[in-house]
C-alpha cells in the first residue's frame, strides 16, 4: 500500500517568511499527526486530528503555527512568520485510529530558516 | 515528558543479536510499551508493542519484565540496515483524552561489519 506522502522534502526560507507543508495520509487512516523534530532530538507532537477535527493541539505554537485537515484526508501545516528556531524536520504520521494501531510516518520535510 | 530511560548509544556486531534495554519504572498498569526506530533521513518506523506478555513479530522480540519496570528489544540477527535510533515509548493518555507517543532521544544503535 502507498505510504504517507509529504511535500516538499526540503525548504529553505528566510526568517519572517511563511511556509506550508502538505501531507497525504494512508488511505482509510482516520487519525493524522504532525510532529516537529529538531536535530538530535526525538519527534515532538504538534497536533493530532481525528478525521477533520482537532483532538489535541496543546503543543502547537498557535501564534505562528496553524494546521487544517479539510475533508478529513489531506492536511496542511503552516508557519507564519517563521523564526530561526523553527528549523527542523516536520513529520506527518497517520494511523487507523488513535488507539493501539501503529503510526505510519512520512519521510518528513526538512525546513531551514536563515 | 518521556517516561523512559535508554542508553545513548550501543554497538552490535553484524549477525549477532542486538539487545536494547529500556527502563520505565513509573509505568502504570494499563500503559503499553512501544518501540519505533528511525533510520537516518527517514521517518520513524513502528517495530513492536506490548503490555505485559513477551511479544514477537517478523522484526523483533519484546521482553517485558514481570514487574513491567523495564523491557528489552531484541533484534535476533542484526544487519547493517538495522543501524538506526531506537525509541522506547510508553504510550500515555494525554490531557486531551487521546493516546499519544512521546519520543525521547532514543538509543543510537550502530551495527558493525
Amino acid at each position: 500500500e502507498a505510504g504517507v506522502a509529504q511535500s516538499p522534502r526540503y525548504k529553505i526560507i528566510e526568517k519572517r517568511q511563511s511556509v506550508a507543508f502538505w501531507c497525504n495520509p494512508i488511505s482509510g487512516h482516520a487519525t493524522l499527526y504532525w510532529y516537529q523534530q529538531i536535530l538530535g532530538q526525538g519527534p515532538k507532537l504538534l497536533i493530532q486530528f481525528q478525521n477533520n477535527g482537532v483532538v489535541d493541539d496543546s503543543q502547537l505554537p498557535k501564534d505562528r503555527f496553524s494546521a487544517e485537515r479539510l475533508k478529513g484526508v489531506d492536511s496542511t501545516l503552516k508557519i507564519q512568520p517563521a523564526k530561526l528556531e523553527d528549523s527542523a524536520v516536520y513529520l506527518c504520521a497517520s494511523s487507523m485510529t488513535g488507539g493501539l494501531y501503529e503510526q505510519y510516518f512520512g519521510p518528513g520535510t526538512r525546513l531551514t530558516v536563515t | 515528558d518521556a517516561k523512559t530511560t535508554q542508553p545513548t548509544s550501543m554497538d552490535c556486531a553484524e549477525g549477532r543479536a542486538a539487545n536494547l534495554p529500556c527502563n520505565h519504572s513509573t509505568i502504570s498498569g494499563n500503559e503499553y510499551v512501544y518501540w519505533y526506530r528511525q533510520i537516518h533521513s527517514q521517518g520513524p518506523q513502528y517495530i513492536i508493542h506490548g503490555l505485559k506478555n513477551n511479544e514477537t513479530n517478523e522484526m523483533a522480540s519484546l521482553i517485558i519484565t514481570e514487574d513491567r519496570k523495564s523491557s528489552t528489544l531484541i533484534l535476533p540477527h542484526a544487519t547493517l540496515r538495522d543501524t538506526a535510533v531506537y525509541y522506547c515509548i510508553v504510550r500515555v493518555l494525554s490531557g486531551a483524552g487521546s493516546y499519544q507517543l512521546t519520543f525521547g532521544k532514543g538509543t543510537k544503535l550502530s551495527v558493525i561489519p
